[in-house]
């Protein structure tokens, strides 16, 4: 059972088009997300994340948007450039819960980044 | 800079043969967390450190042990590696609802 669902294995965008990224989640007591960029050969690092107190949360060229009653979020980098291309993760906690919490992972999307 | 480091990136292994993963920080964080990723797969949490506190989910193997001597150094034992044990094997850290910051990964191949 997924709870947290990237729908799209793999996207293609121009460069300096905007690149827009999916993810759905199902478990209602998520309430931290983030998302996660990996090269090949590299544990992911960390992009940007956004508190289900917020609907917005923007860093540079990344901005996260969260809906929380359609329990979707997004990812849109714009404008998008060559180095942008890697795997890009969606991961959410239940932070509310006490103590440490480990992260529950979407399976990926591909973003390729076309010269 | 401080990092997460994993030793060694790629490992093999024979079948029921047991293996040791080794993560290391320097961000001395208080939290050291063990994830499993296979291929085309999300990465699935093993299990936790907050301190010296153990965490298991609960539908890790028993096949799947943790160590962690001091808050530096994390280790991830398999005691009889199946042939669907091969995967990537990511360690992460972070203080106690802060970001997690991942190594680089392990890549376990199992013959």
């Amino acid at each position: 059972d997924q709870q947290v669902k990237q729908n799209s294995p793999s996207l293609s965008v121009q460069e300096g088009r905007i690149s827009i990224l999916n993810c759905d989640y199902t478990n209602s007591m998520f309430d931290y997300f983030l998302w996660y960029k990996k090269y090949p050969a590299e544990g992911p690092t960390f992009l940007i994340s956004i508190s289900s107190i917020k609907d917005k949360n923007e860093d540079g060229r990344f901005t996260v948007f969260l809906n929380k009653s359609a329990k979707h979020l997004s990812l849109h980098i714009v404008p998008s450039q060559p180095g942008d291309s890697a795997v890009y993760f969606c991961a959410a906690s239940a932070r509310s819960g006490g103590g440490a919490d480990g992260l529950t992972f979407g399976k990926g999307t591909h973003l390729i980044i076309q010269p | 800079d401080a990092m997460v480091i994993q030793n060694p990136r790629y490992q093999v292994t024979q079948f029921g043969k047991p293996v040791t993963l080794s993560c290391s920080q320097t961000l001395n964080h208080n939290v050291m967390y063990w994830y499993q990723q296979k291929s085309s797969q999300a990465p699935k949490l093993l299990f936790h450190y907050y301190d010296k506190d153990f965490n298991n989910e609960a539908d890790t193997p028993d096949n799947f042990q943790s160590r962690r001597p001091n808050t530096s150094f994390c280790f991830l034992d398999i005691r009889s590696p199946g042939l669907g044990d091969a995967a990537m094997y990511l360690c992460a850290t972070s203080n106690i609802w802060d970001t997690q910051y991942f190594g680089p990964g392990t890549r376990l191949t199992v013959l």
